[in-house]
């Protein structure tokens, strides 16, 4: 079983819909949370940082964190045609800045 | 703005042939991260350097070599090429904030 899990999708939406994309993870040295937007063929950019359970708000983003059911999301506030890529979760610990990422989830946003 | 440069973007080499990707991060950066990712995969974790020496060693085959030199870019060799080894490779740097990565755009290695 892999460290972290994510459904691979693809996850296929109307745009304008609420899109809502999971991680769930079972090393509990975690203590970082980041979500990746991947466009094909380019490098993941980085879109959410967190480090505490919670939630964390930048424009139609918000990444959520429960850190005692080891289980991260991000929601998409009126998701465009122009989201559509591959989201990646990553988490790392203290230690370093290795990352472990989930196996992505492609979301396609239909206008 | 921080960022990273990497080439060449595209490669194509046979099996048993050998490969140097190269990745410039602007500006110069202590440390410097290899990623490997398959078709259809989530980023694997190669190897690391801080201050041109080694940091951290992932799931680098014994095939593979890195370095990062005075100027601070690092190269990363890939000897005895096999088909396996067609991939997305990405440098990262590291942000400010603790595990905090910026990838490059990454190199595109096909092996025929």
């Amino acid at each position: 079983q892999k460290e972290v899990e994510q459904d691979p999708g693809p996850l296929s939406v109307p745009e304008g819909a609420i899109v809502s994309l999971n991680c769930t993870y079972s090393n509990s040295a975690f203590q970082y949370f980041m979500w990746y937007r991947q466009y094909s063929r380019k490098g993941p950019e980085l879109l959410m940082y967190t480090y505490s359970s919670g939630n964390k708000e930048d424009g139609r983003f918000t990444a959520q964190v429960d850190k005692s059911s080891k289980y991260i999301s991000l929601f998409i506030r009126d998701s465009q045609p122009s989201d559509s890529a591959t989201y990646l979760c990553a988490m790392g610990n203290n230690a370093g800045n290795m990352l472990t990422f989930g196996g992505g989830t492609r979301l396609m946003v239909k206008p | 703005a921080a960022g990273v440069i990497q080439s060449p973007r595209h490669l194509i080499k046979e099996k048993r042939e050998t490969a140097t990707l190269k990745c410039y991060p602007i500006p110069r950066h202590d440390t410097v991260y290899w990623y490997q990712q398959g078709p259809g995969q989530d980023p694997q974790f190669l190897i690391s350097f801080y201050e041109k020496m080694q940091s951290d060693k992932g799931s680098i085959p014994d095939r593979f070599s890195a370095q990062q030199f005075s100027d601070y870019h690092s190269e990363l060799n890939m000897s005895s090429l096999e088909l396996g080894d067609s991939a997305l490779y990405f440098c990262a740097i590291r942000g400010r904030r603790t595990g905090e990565l910026f990838f490059g755009e990454g190199s595109r290695l096909t092996v025929l």
